[in-house]
Order: structure tokens, then C-alpha cells, then sequence
């Protein structure tokens, strides 16, 4: 089945050291996204690409990173977790259909992380 | 800036009892979206609504699209304990260009007790 993947489904890492977590799509989708979710909140959009066209949220921390080698894959790299950076970290694809309009947003099943 | 209030934030109820949730704008939507969440999982989407006034079940579900495309509600018949988990509602962006959001409301963390 198509779906979108997410490895690992727990990390731990300690304070201060890099992190990357990864995103794959079956889906052919030509938007991924990166969210980061707390406790029973709703997703806050960290970044998305539209094929390779990165587009950061405002109020994301310089401390997160992406990168999207191809269509299929997607990192989000952390340089230097915080207490405050545990949480789920959900990927997301969905298509662009043209004319300002966009396809449902296919989630994957989320990172948990932990920050020792 | 596109602003989505879901409401209520949080509601336990019996199982077998029924309820409605909302989710309101002072902006024009072109598509709105549902999803629920269980814990430790991604958001699982339940249904899309485009057009203004539009009205779809799935099962015990209903959900409904203003007729301005403004706001959406999502009612429960005889909710059932497997229906517990986080529901969030998702506008697509009106406007032409360059947007690929969606703007997410806050989210209903519905318990539903046997």
C-alpha cells in the first residue's frame, strides 16, 4: 500500500547531541512537511517543500534543518536538541493540484522523541 | 493570516451519548478536512468537504461544510469507546499561488467512556 514512512518510531538522544529523523513516501506527493506536536495539540508546521523549493515557517528555530534529496525521502535534523524539543515529530506529503488548490495531507505515523 | 477555533478543546462523554464539534473562520476556505488521531499515531484522515453546504456521513459520522465555506461541524451518533481520540479540523488555503498549508485548529480530545 502507498503510505508514508517515518524511522525511527522512538529516538532518545541526550541534550546537545544531533539528531535526524527521516520520512519516506510511496505516494509520488510533490509537498512534504514536517510538523512537530505536544501533548494532545494540534500539528505546528515547522517546514514544507513543494518538490525542491524549501519554505520555513517564521518561528522555527535556526536549531531545525531539512533536507530533500529526492521526491520520496525527507530529513529533519536537529543540531542541538533541547529539553524543550521532545515531542512527535509528524511527516506529512500531500499533491498540489494547481490553481491555489491542494490535495489532503497524508500523515505518517510520527517520531516520538525523547531529550535525555 | 487564516485562523480556524475548534471547539470544544476537550469533552468525556458516555458511550452511546451524541455530540458535535466545531470548527469556525472569518475565512473562506476551499477545502476542509478532518482527522483523528490515537495516541502514539499519525493524524488519520476521515473525510474532505469542498463545497459550501456540503453534507457526508461515514457511519456514525457526519460532517458538514458551511454554505460560505467558513466553518465545518462533525457530529457522533451513539459514540462508541473506539471513537476516543484527538479530532482536528484543517482549512485549505483559498488564495491562488504558492500556499501549500493548511491551517489546523487547536483540536477536540474526545473520551468516550463504556
Amino acid at each position: 500500500d502507498a503510505m508514508v514512512i517515518q524511522n525511527p518510531r522512538y529516538q532518545v538522544t541526550q541534550f546537545g547531541k544531533p539528531v535526524t529523523l527521516s520520512c519516506s513516501q510511496t505516494l509520488n506527493h510533490n509537498v512534504m512537511y514536517w510538523y512537530q506536536q505536544k501533548s494532545s495539540q494540534a500539528p505546528k508546521l515547522l517546514f514544507h517543500y513543494y518538490d525542491k523549493d524549501f519554505n520555513n515557517e517564521a518561528d522555527t528555530p535556526d536549531n531545525f534543518q531539512s533536507r530533500r534529496p529526492n521526491t520520496s525521502f525527507c530529513f529533519l535534523d536537529i543540531r542541538s536538541p533541547g529539553l524543550g524539543d521532545a515531542a512527535m515529530y509528524l511527516c506529512a506529503t500531500s499533491r498540489f493540484k494547481g490553481g491555489g488548490a491542494i490535495d489532503e495531507q497524508f500523515f505518517g505515523p510520527g517520531t516520538r522523541l525523547t531529550v535525555l | 493570516t487564516q485562523l480556524l477555533e475548534q471547539s470544544p478543546q476537550f469533552l468525556s462523554i458516555q458511550e452511546g451519548e451524541n455530540l458535535t464539534v466545531y470548527c469556525n473562520s472569518s475565512s473562506v476556505f476551499s477545502s476542509l478536512q478532518w482527522y483523528r488521531q490515537e495516541p502514539g499515531e499519525g493524524p488519520v484522515l476521515l473525510v474532505t468537504v469542498v463545497t459550501g453546504g456540503e453534507v457526508k456521513k461515514l457511519k456514525r459520522l457526519t460532517f458538514q461544510f458551511g454554505d460560505a465555506r467558513k466553518d465545518s461541524s462533525l457530529h457522533i451518533t451513539a459514540a462508541q469507546p473506539g471513537d476516543t481520540g484527538l479530532y482536528l479540523c484543517a482549512g485549505g488555503p483559498n488564495s491562488g499561488g504558492s500556499n501549500y498549508k493548511l491551517t489546523f485548529g487547536k483540536g477536540t480530545l474526545l473520551t468516550v467512556n463504556p
